[in-house]
């Protein structure tokens, strides 16, 4: 299985500001995603994001909020753009094997004041 | 569209009790499940997987759940919890007919006591 990392492991931000939260996999991935997990609640997925094309945001979530890079088969960035305490999430990326499994990241623990 | 329901937010239950955790979905179109598990604090794991073949499959640690198609059912079941066992459950789904996204449940959280 595919071991992810999540840089920052936490954040406090003050309203108005950006985050932007990287997320580094072992090997290389074709599809990578992000997932919002707001307190005490599931997970939502805000985008697909593959290597070499834009990201595919879900209904809800829209690019100049949540953009996305993904640069190379390993990597890929979710920023969280002018933050509200609406904000305060824990932001999870994801992998697929290719085996229909997903695979996740420790999070990033969001906090906006 | 796919949707997944887990009636139950909270499962309180002593140690060594027997436990099963519900998860009913909808889909139009055959589907793979998940249970996936989140300790306090920490990333989601998967625990076990139902793609194709046997509908009773098995986690290393003892819990099993069984695909029902004919209900709609993917319970998680455990014959004797653990203090450990303490974390949220969160039953998932998506298509078979190529890679789609994960549709989650709302998550169930297990409380095991002594």
């Amino acid at each position: 299985s595919a071991v992810i990392s999540q840089k920052p492991s936490r954040d406090i931000c003050q309203r108005g500001t950006s985050l932007t939260i990287q997320c580094q996999v072992d090997s290389q991935v074709t599809m990578m995603f992000w997932y919002r997990q707001q307190p005490g609640q599931s997970l939502t997925l805000i985008a697909t994001a593959n290597q070499g094309s834009e990201a595919t945001y879900e209904s809800g979530f829209v690019i100049d909020k949540f953009p996305i890079s993904r640069p190379n088969l390993t990597f890929s960035t979710l920023t969280v753009s002018n933050m509200s305490p609406e904000d305060s999430s824990i932001y999870l990326c994801s992998v697929e094997d290719g085996g229909y499994e997903q695979y996740f990241g420790p999070g990033t623990r969001l906090t906006v004041t | 569209a796919q949707s997944v329901t887990q009636l139950d937010s909270q499962v309180p239950v002593f140690e060594e009790a027997p436990v099963e955790l519900r998860c009913n979905y909808s889909s139009s179109v055959s589907v793979y499940l998940f249970w996936y598990v989140q300790y306090p604090n920490q990333g989601l794991q998967l625990l076990l997987k139902y793609l194709s073949g046997s509908t009773l499959v098995e986690s290393i640690n003892g819990f099993e759940a069984e695909f029902n198609k004919s209900q709609t059912s993917f319970h998680l079941r455990k014959p004797s919890v653990h203090i450990s066992d303490t974390a949220e459950y969160f039953c998932a789904v998506t298509m078979n007919t190529g890679f789609q996204k994960l549709v989650f449940g709302t998550g169930t959280r297990l409380l095991v006591s002594p």
